[in-house]
């Protein structure tokens, strides 16, 4: 069973636009849930966290929103440039310093 | 500048085979994360360490065990590989002091098994 579930694979975007990216959970004893990003040939590079406890961090142009209540978080990138084109994993942190990973979104953000 | 390296990024392998995937981290770091991924699957925990010679298994250990002997050094094996083994396998390493185990991960390694 997923318990971190990324349902959209890809999403476009234009350059300079918004560009959100969704991920459901479905286990409460989360603490952290954090954002990677992936380019080709590269390992994953941490992009930013939120602790279960908050409903928003921000840091510059990413902004992560946490919905307890829907089990939901969702990363804003504005404004979207295309050096953001790259795979996004939402990742959820459980005890023990086992963390969960979505399956990734693709984001294309065209020039 | 942080790293974690893997000693290939490309291997093939035939059915039967006893495969060695190698990382190392430069950090110091305590904890150690064995992942593969796979398309529409995202990454999943293998095995991963928090010490030397301690290990735990992660979400998926079947067909794979691992080794650490040294801190930086952090080692998947597989006994006998299969078909269902080809994947991307990604190792990772994160400090406990970390607030969000926050991973560095290396660069990848892409197994084939024929």
């Amino acid at each position: 069973d997923q318990q971190v579930k990324q349902n959209s694979p890809s999403l476009s975007v234009q350059e300079g636009r918004i560009s959100i990216l969704n991920c459901d959970y479905t286990n409460s004893m989360f603490d952290y849930f954090l954002w990677y990003k992936k380019y080709p040939a590269e390992g994953p590079t941490f992009l930013i966290s939120i602790s279960s406890i908050k409903d928003k961090n921000e840091d510059g142009r990413f902004t992560v929103f946490l919905n307890k209540s829907a089990k939901h978080l969702s990363l804003h990138i504005v404004p979207s440039q295309p050096g953001d084109s790259a795979v996004y994993f939402c990742a959820a942190n459980r005890p023990s310093f086992k963390t969960i990973f979505g399956a990734g979104t693709r984001l294309f953000v065209k020039a | 500048d942080v790293k974690v390296t893997q000693s290939s990024r490309y291997l093939v392998k035939r059915t039967g085979e006893k495969v060695f995937l190698e990382c190392v981290q430069d950090m110091d770091h305590e904890n150690m994360f064995w992942y593969r991924q796979d398309p529409g699957l995202g990454l999943r925990l293998i095995y991963f360490s928090y010490d030397v010679k301690m290990k735990e298994k992660g979400d998926i250990p079947e067909g794979y065990s691992v080794s650490r002997e040294k801190k930086e050094r952090f080692s998947l094996i597989l006994e006998s590989a299969s078909t269902n083994q080809t994947s991307m396998y990604l190792c990772a390493s994160s400090t406990l002091a970390g607030k969000y185990n926050e991973q560095f991960f290396g660069p990848g390694t892409r197994l084939t098994v024929l």
